[in-house]
C-alpha cells in the first residue's frame, strides 16, 4: 500500500505564474488536509476535503488559493498569480476517518517563487 | 485561544543520551494528543497518539505522557541515536464533529544528536 504521493518535490515559479501542487491519498483514504510549512515554522491548517467536497478552507487564504478533490483523481492545490511570499513547504495528509482519524503526510511539495 | 507550546525550541545531546520534549496545551475540548518525528525534508511521521484516558505509551525508545489535568504531555527519548535527529511536533486534536480545523500544530522541537 503506498502512501501519501506528493508532486513534483520541488516547483520553482516566476512572480505572477501558477502553482499546481498534487496529492494521492493513501488507497481507501477519502480524506485529504493540506499544510503550509514556512521555513523554521509549524505546519499550519489549509484546507480539509473530501471527495468533491471542501469541508473547511477556513486556513487558505481567500484569493490566488483554491483546492479541489475530484472523484477521480488526486487533489490539486492551486496558486495562481503566485508571490515571493508564497514559497514555502506544502504538505498533503490522509485519513481514513474524520475527524479524529490518524494522519498520514505524504514528503511535500517545495515552491520557491523567483 | 486554542495554543500549543513546545519546549525547548531547539537541543543539543549527545549520542546515547536521554531526553525529554515538553508540550503544553491550551486546547479544549480535548480529544487526543499525538507527537509526529519530521526529518530534515520529509513529511512528518506518527509516532504515538494519547487519548484522554492515557497517561504513558510507548514506541520503542520514545515514551510519551500525557496529564490531562494540566494539559501537558512529554516525549521521552531513551538512548538517542543519531537517526533521532529531527523535528519533533506536538499535535492535540480537538474533539468537535464537522469541520477539520481542528488539529493545532506546535511548532515543533529541533533535536540534534551528535556523535
Amino acid at each position: 500500500n503506498a502512501g501519501v504521493m506528493q508532486n513534483p518535490r520541488h516547483l520553482v515559479r516566476r512572480r505572477g505564474q501558477e502553482a499546481r501542487l498534487r496529492c494521492s491519498p493513501m488507497k481507501g483514504h477519502s480524506h485529504v488536509y493540506w499544510y503550509r510549512q514556512l521555513p523554521e515554522e509549524g505546519l499550519k491548517f489549509m484546507v480539509y476535503l473530501q471527495k468533491e467536497n471542501i469541508i473547511d478552507e477556513s486556513g487558505m487564504p481567500k484569493e490566488r488559493f483554491s483546492a479541489e478533490f475530484p472523484k477521480e483523481g488526486p487533489s490539486i492545490l492551486r496558486i495562481q498569480q503566485v508571490v515571493r511570499g508564497d514559497s514555502a513547504a506544502y504538505f498533503c495528509a490522509s485519513s481514513p476517518l474524520a475527524p479524529t482519524g490518524e494522519l498520514f503526510f505524504g514528503e511535500g511539495s517545495r515552491l520557491t517563487v523567483l | 485561544k486554542n495554543q500549543v507550546e513546545q519546549s525547548p525550541q531547539s537541543l543539543i545531546i549527545l549520542e546515547g543520551k536521554n531526553c525529554t520534549l515538553q508540550c503544553n496545551y491550551t486546547v479544549s475540548p480535548f480529544s487526543n494528543l499525538r507527537w509526529y518525528k519530521q526529518d530534515t525534508g520529509r513529511g512528518p511521521v506518527s509516532l504515538t497518539i494519547m487519548t484522554f484516558s492515557e497517561n504513558t505509551k510507548s514506541n520503542g525508545r520514545y515514551t510519551a505522557t500525557l496529564d490531562a489535568d494540566t494539559k501537558q504531555s512529554s516525549l521521552h527519548i531513551t538512548a538517542s541515536q543519531l537517526s533521532d535527529s529531527a523535528s519533533y511536533i506536538c499535535v492535540v486534536i480537538m474533539n468537535y464533529g464537522g469541520s477539520q480545523g481542528n488539529l493545532i500544530f506546535g511548532k515543533g522541537t529541533k533535536l540534534s544528536v551528535k556523535p
